[in-house]
């Protein structure tokens, strides 16, 4: 079976840092490209960034809103993904979802989903 | 960045009803489309892909159609577990992108 969790949110100030992780389980990680999923209260989803796999030398993606302030990487031998947040904004209030891409050639879909993790910035 | 609009953005709608939802995408995306059920505190799940594949142990009852810069979700025949919100999502070109959801509720 598939499972996802997020662990890692928490309050923390404006301007301060965050490491979010996502646990992995029930398939085979290194092969699959994962990405971050981002909802702020209230509103709707946001993408946040995605991790290609190591056949893809790992490159990523970001949103506008979280590059260069964001970073994501990822330890295939721990079956881990994390997310950096540096320079923290109260904008990014958000439950952070991670969420497994699915295999195979473009395009490529959000196949399972973890329940996500809190994360408050406030001062 | 492509925009996704869905419409509309609340339904209220009663158990057996036929439901459809669409999103309109800024410039064609081909059938680069999904569709994801969110409950409150839950994971988001994948309804459809490639605009119009049923993703597996989803129920017969959701489908969806369309291509180019219009798509639909429908609920054929709507279920009590069906009450949720749910999104597009384009995966044609980065950033991805969601529409602003669409609340299904109990009429």
């Amino acid at each position: 079976e598939v499972q996802l969790v997020e662990s890692g949110g928490g309050l923390v100030q404006p301007g301060g840092s965050l490491r979010l992780s996502c646990a992995a389980s029930g398939f085979t990680f290194s092969d699959h490209y994962m990405d971050w999923v981002r909802q702020a209260p209230g509103k709707g989803l946001e993408w946040v960034g995605r991790s290609t796999n190591k056949a893809n030398s790992y490159t990523t993606e970001y949103a506008a809103s979280v590059k260069g302030r964001f970073t994501i990487s990822r330890d295939d031998s721990k079956n881990s993904l994390y997310l950096q947040m540096n320079s923290l904004k109260t904008e990014d209030t958000a439950v952070y979802y991670c969420a497994r891409v699915t295999s195979g050639s473009y395009p490529r879909w959000d196949d399972y989903w973890g329940q996500g993790t809190l994360v408050t910035v406030s001062s | 960045d492509i925009q996704l609009t869905q419409s509309p953005s609340f339904l209220s709608a009663s158990v057996g009803d036929r439901v459809t939802i669409t999103c309109r995408a800024s410039q064609g995306i081909s059938s680069h489309l999904a569709w994801y059920q969110h409950k409150l505190g839950k994971a988001p799940k994948l309804l459809i892909y490639a605009a119009s594949t049923l993703q597996a142990e989803v129920p017969s009852r959701f489908s969806g159609s369309g291509s180019g810069t219009e798509f639909t979700l429908t609920i054929s025949c709507l279920q009590p577990e069906d009450f949720a919100t749910y999104y597009c999502q384009q995966v044609d070109s980065f950033p991805l992108t969601f529409g602003g959801g669409t609340k299904v509720e109990i009429k």
